[in-house]
């Protein structure tokens, strides 16, 4: 079982409608949690970034932590062609060598006109 | 803020040679950066983590003698593929995270490299 379990996709929503991503970890030790965008050929961008449990908003992107459920969402409120692209989800333990991430599969998103 | 540059973006070279790709964090320093490499379509995959004069810790599987990874100041740190072969041909990424920042990476836009 990997430790962090993200479904590849690929999800495809109309424009405005409202995405929820998600992933899955079986390692109780993982305290920061964060969602990278990544476009084709590009590197991933940093987007929302929470530590333990809890909502973070940003904009139309909102975080959730559940750890109880060790359980991690990012949603998109008002989806536009330009969130196209593949979302990571990432998380780390408190203490380890040197800020190791964790990444999920990625799921690639499509948001059509 | 948190700007990370590599160069070059994509480079094409014959089998056999060597490639070396440069990492900088541009308006911050790091102790730490991290190489990553990234097949079409699936998740990236690190390959060492480089400390600041220190030697890099490299993942398992990863032969540290085919990826040379330099970390010459707390603002950049070099990958060299010596000896490059066509399966070496992928998408290489590094990251930085910044001293004192918060706990997270800031990630390069990638180098595309092409082994022929």
């Amino acid at each position: 079982q990997k430790e962090v379990e993200q479904d590849p996709g690929p999800l495809s929503v109309p424009e405005g409608a409202i995405v929820s991503l998600n992933c899955t970890y079986s390692n109780s030790a993982f305290q920061y949690f964060m969602w990278y965008r990544q476009y084709s050929r590009k590197g991933p961008e940093l987007l929302m970034y929470t530590y333990s449990s809890g909502n973070k908003e940003d904009g139309r992107f909102t975080a959730q932590v559940d750890k109880s459920s060790k359980y991690i969402s990012l949603f998109i409120r008002d989806s536009q062609p330009s969130d196209s692209a593949t979302y990571l989800c990432a998380m780390r333990v408190l203490y380890n060598q040197g800020g190791k991430l964790i990444f999920g599969q990625g799921t690639e998103l499509s948001v059509k006109p | 803020g948190a700007v990370v540059s590599q160069h070059p973006s994509w480079v094409i070279c014959k089998s056999g040679t060597s490639v070396k790709i440069e990492c900088r964090s541009l308006d911050f320093q790091a102790t730490t950066m991290f190489w990553y490499r990234q097949f079409p379509k699936q998740s990236l995959m690190l390959m060492a983590t480089s400390n600041e004069g220190s030697k890099a810790t490299y993942e398992q599987g990863v032969e540290k003698d085919k990826f040379l990874i330099n970390h010459a100041s707390l603002t950049l740190s070099t990958l060299t593929v010596t000896s490059a072969h066509p399966e070496d041909s992928s998408f290489y990424i590094c990251s930085a995270r910044a001293v004192g920042g918060q706990e997270t990476q800031y990630f390069g836009p990638g180098t595309r490299l092409l082994v022929l």
